[in-house]
């Protein structure tokens, strides 16, 4: 079956950066985007951005387009966010989610918590 | 960018009611819009895309509707499982802007 394994929760301090996984599996990686959304606790769902799992192709929120690299290594089915200069704002779930091209998103990983505090 | 705005932010309503939870968009998107369900603790299940085509395995009772600027997200009979946060959003191009959420709860 489809699925979007995330890794594991972060506790990290404002600053620093972080790093979160997604691996695919039951579907071909390449033939879909991934889109990563965060929600802050208690708040609503923010688009982050999106990668291309085939070409690599990047598009960012703009307010986090300094801040975010979206990456992915096919030979693994899998995704990466990471996140520079953190702050506590941005503690909040983490999710990714893949979508085919001018689709909505159809299948969501677990969702990996960041924590950023001193 | 597009905003995306919900109404009502929050309903009560009883068990077996019709629920409409409405989703404007501050320009028009024809008919690229979604809507999500988010059960407490839970990760957002896709219910309708194109406005109003419900996905596989989702019950009759939800349906979708509009286009343009203006969408509406209908529960027929609302069941205790319907209990959630919905939230609408454009995927008509990037950002793929979400509403601020409308959370049902039973009276």
């Amino acid at each position: 079956q489809v699925q979007l394994v995330q890794s594991g929760a972060e506790v990290k301090k404002p600053g620093a950066s972080v790093k979160v996984s997604c691996k695919a599996s039951g579907y071909t990686f390449t033939g879909y985007y991934i889109h990563w959304v965060r929600q802050a606790p208690g708040q609503g769902l923010e688009w982050m951005g999106w990668i291309n799992a085939n070409s690599g192709g990047t598009n960012y929120a703009q307010r986090f387009q300094d801040r975010v690299i979206m990456t992915r290594d096919t030979s693994i089915s899998t995704a990466y966010m990471e996140l520079s200069s953190l702050r506590s704002d941005d503690t909040a779930v983490y999710y990714c989610a893949r979508a085919p091209g001018g689709v909505p998103a159809d299948c969501w990983g677990q969702g990996t918590l960041v924590t950023v505090s001193s | 960018d597009i905003q995306m705005t919900q109404s009502p932010s929050s309903l009560s309503a009883s068990v077996g009611d019709r629920v409409t939870i409405t989703c404007r968009a501050s320009q028009a998107i024809t008919n690229y819009l979604a809507w999500y369900q988010q059960r407490p603790g839970k990760v957002p299940k896709l219910l309708i895309s194109a406005a109003s085509t419900l996905q596989s395995g989702v019950p009759s009772r939800f349906s979708g509707s509009g286009s343009g600027t203006d969408f509406t997200l209908t529960i027929s009979s609302l069941q205790p499982e319907d209990v959630a946060t919905y939230y609408c959003q454009k995927y008509s191009s990037a950002p793929r802007t979400f509403g601020q959420g409308t959370k049902v709860e039973i009276k």
